[in-house]
């Protein structure tokens, strides 16, 4: 089966609203990754945690640093340009550091007014 | 701002046929990598390359074959194209001990 199982597969929101966005491994995972994907096809970078929490700006990530099998994306005020669909990433907790990822299915967001 | 840089975006080809995709990276990187996005958005590693060396190589079909020149550079070459050949393939690049992923805008390849 799928290592990493992210949820949920598309969300609506309105501007100004919270949200957030998860990813469950099945395996324990070295670290993790969130992307952001436009409508042209750029996949953005977002956050690299080995583990703990990041923040910049209205985007905040966590990565259970005791378990290490899941991974959260907080999103505060959404805004139009935060539409795009979202991917969790991450590389397994196994031998060498090969920067091997493995993706989620992907969180396609819609921001609307 | 852009620093992996893809050519070609679009390549239009008929089954049978050999491409190659051409990607460069002006990081500094020591990792490059090459993935597929199927229609359905899923993402899939192909390959990588740390220092002109392959330390990753899924099950791809013979078919694919990279080409490195130096730890900037990281080329695909496909050799008899399949319609399920028909993605977006995407390169990457990354330090490998931060594996902080930077995507280029990918080549759209169908196969007709």
């Amino acid at each position: 089966g799928d290592q990493v199982e992210q949820s949920p597969s598309a969300l609506s929101l309105h501007e100004g609203t919270d949200s957030a966005l998860r990813c469950n491994f099945t395996t324990t995972m070295r670290s993790v990754q969130w992307f952001r994907q436009n409508s042209r096809g750029s996949l953005i970078s977002l956050f690299y945690l080995a583990s703990g929490t990041k923040e910049n700006g209205r985007l905040k990530s966590a990565f259970d640093s005791k378990e290490r099998r899941y991974s959260t994306l907080h999103i505060r005020d959404a805004q139009l340009e935060d539409s795009g669909t979202y991917f969790c990433a991450a590389e397994a907790n196994t031998g060498a550091n090969t920067g091997k990822l493995t993706f989620g299915h992907g969180t396609i967001l819609r921001v609307h007014p | 701002e852009t620093a992996v840089f893809q050519t070609p975006n679009y390549h239009v080809t008929q089954v049978g046929n050999e491409v190659s995709f051409n990607c460069k990276q002006t990081l500094g990187h020591d990792t490059m990598y090459w993935y597929k996005q199927d229609s359905k958005k899923l993402l899939k590693i192909m390959f990588s390359y740390n220092n002109k060396q392959l330390i990753v190589n899924e099950t791809v079909p013979r078919r694919f074959s990279p080409q490195s020149s130096d730890k900037a550079h990281l080329n695909l070459r496909i050799k008899s194209v399949e319609p399920e050949d028909s993605a977006v393939y995407l390169c990457a690049s990354s330090f490998t001990s931060q594996n902080t992923l930077y995507f280029g805008a990918g080549t759209r390849l169908s196969v007709l």
